[in-house]
């Protein structure tokens, strides 16, 4: 079956080291996104690509960084500049053609810094 | 982007119909209005997305007002595992999803 793949689900990482995130996709989408959730909150938009080899800053991408070699992934790594990298991390994709069905999303992946 | 009002919290009872309702009164004749919902702790879900026609699938129906300025999802039989917070989201090719705080869905035995 098509679909997301993130891994890991739970990741601890001590403060000060970067930590990157897996987002694995065989959907044969162009665009992918990564999304951040705090506690109560809604998802906040980090960095998308539309296209391999390029990429935009989202809304909050300061302290994280990306790149998308492959059609079928895209990393994020959160870096030590990230001052409160705990979170829930969500990774999407779609269609060029948003009027079909939007975006399929991950399972998601939790970051504690301990 | 149109910006979406949702109300926080809403409680239904199990096997009755859920209607949530959905203001956008700022959008523009090529957006798109987009439900997701997310059950606690695992990524959004699509449950069903409309221009201007009403719409059905296999989970729910969107109402889309006359005038595009609100739309309602409604759950015609709710269960025990449609608690979850459902979001209402406008989109168009020129930007990305964009996810309020969603309304919170409470189905009760």
């Amino acid at each position: 079956d098509g679909g997301i793949t993130q891994s890991p689900k739970y990741l601890f990482r001590k403060e000060g080291q970067n930590v990157t995130l897996s987002c694995e996709q065989n959907l044969n989408h162009d665009a992918m996104y990564w999304y951040r959730q705090d506690p109560g909150q809604g998802l906040r938009l980090i960095y998308y690509s539309q296209i391999v080899n390029d990429f935009q800053k989202g809304d909050i991408a300061e302290g994280y960084s990306v790149s998308r070699e492959k059609k079928e992934s895209f990393p994020l790594t959160v870096t030590s500049a990230q001052k409160n990298p705990t979170a829930f991390y969500l990774c999407a994709s779609s269609t060029s053609d948003y009027r079909s069905y939007g975006y399929t999303f991950g399972s998601g992946t939790r970051l504690t810094v301990v | 982007d149109a910006k979406t009002t949702q109300p926080p919290s809403m409680d239904c009872a199990e096997g009755r119909a859920a209607n949530l309702p959905c203001n956008h009164s700022t959008i523009s004749g090529n957006e798109y209005v987009y439900w997701y919902r997310q059950i606690h702790s695992q990524g959004p879900q699509y449950i069903i997305h409309g221009l201007k026609n009403n719409e059905t699938n296999e989970m729910a129906s969107l109402i889309i007002t006359e005038d595009r300025k609100s739309s309602t999802l409604i759950l015609p039989h709710a269960t025990l595992r449609d608690t979850a917070v459902y979001y209402c989201i406008v989109l168009s090719g020129y930007s990305t999803l964009t996810f309020g705080k969603g309304t919170m869905l409470l189905v009760s035995p």
